[in-house]
């Protein structure tokens, strides 16, 4: 399979507890986004990366979100002490620089309880 | 500030209906681009069409049809004879230049499209 992977799929996790999710882009691709997308919204980008790069982040990504790319090539998305708010599918997306298209993976579906 | 707007937040229709759904843009680039991506149940994206903002030029897919008019900032989308399989839930998208054409999305809430048999 040559496209996006994100693992897991779904995650529960108790109030309080750090979460993190992994995303796989298509292999030449260089450029990396997250998303969320809360129930029956579209999806709100949250940062991206130019190979290990962070080169933009949302207003929407507080403190408590961090994201890796560190050999530029899969990302991380941890989130600490994790709030009911943060209840959400979390989207991974890749593009090349050559065509720009981005390519989405499944999302990770996140609760908080 | 980029904007989309897809007014139409569920729509039914029986099968081999046609439908149309609506998306209207803001934005103050004179080079953007528009995009559809289709979201299954699975919760993947699948990319469905992109149209930069000097191509006006209507375009047909099979069953699927865009309409773009920059007159009125919209890019609608039409399925021509839907199928259940066609069930969805559709997002309209807008990306600026910066971003080569794609890649960081402002997304519009989605139409949730049920085509019934």
């Amino acid at each position: 399979d040559t496209g996006v992977s994100q693992n897991p799929r779904h995650k529960i996790t108790k109030r309080g507890q750090n979460v993190t999710f992994r995303c796989d882009p298509i292999s030449e691709h260089n450029r990396l986004y997250w998303y969320r997308q809360t129930l029956g919204q579209g999806p709100e980008f949250l940062t991206y990366f130019q190979n290990e790069a962070q080169l933009e982040k949302s207003r929407l990504l507080s403190d408590r979100f961090s994201a890796e790319r560190p050999k530029g090539s899969f990302s991380t998305l941890e989130i600490q002490r994790t709030e009911q708010g943060d209840s959400a599918m979390y989207l991974c997306a890749s593009s090349s620089t050559r065509t720009g298209l981005a390519f989405f993976g499944q999302g990770t579906r996140l609760t908080v309880v | 500030a980029q904007k989309v707007t897809q007014a139409q937040t569920e729509i039914s229709v029986v099968e081999k209906e046609d439908v149309t759904l609506d998306c209207v843009y803001e934005t103050r680039d004179t080079t953007y681009y528009l995009f559809w991506y289709k979201q299954p149940p699975s919760g993947e994206l699948v990319f469905l069409i992109r149209r930069n903002s000097f191509d006006e030029q209507n375009e047909i897919s099979g069953r699927y049809s865009w309409n773009f008019q920059k007159s009125t900032s919209s890019f609608n989308f039409t399925i021509t004879a839907s199928q259940v399989v066609d069930s969805a839930v559709y997002f309209c998208a807008l990306s600026d230049a910066l971003y080569n054409q794609g890649g960081k999305l402002i997304f519009g809430q989605g139409t949730e499209l049920s085509v019934k048999p």
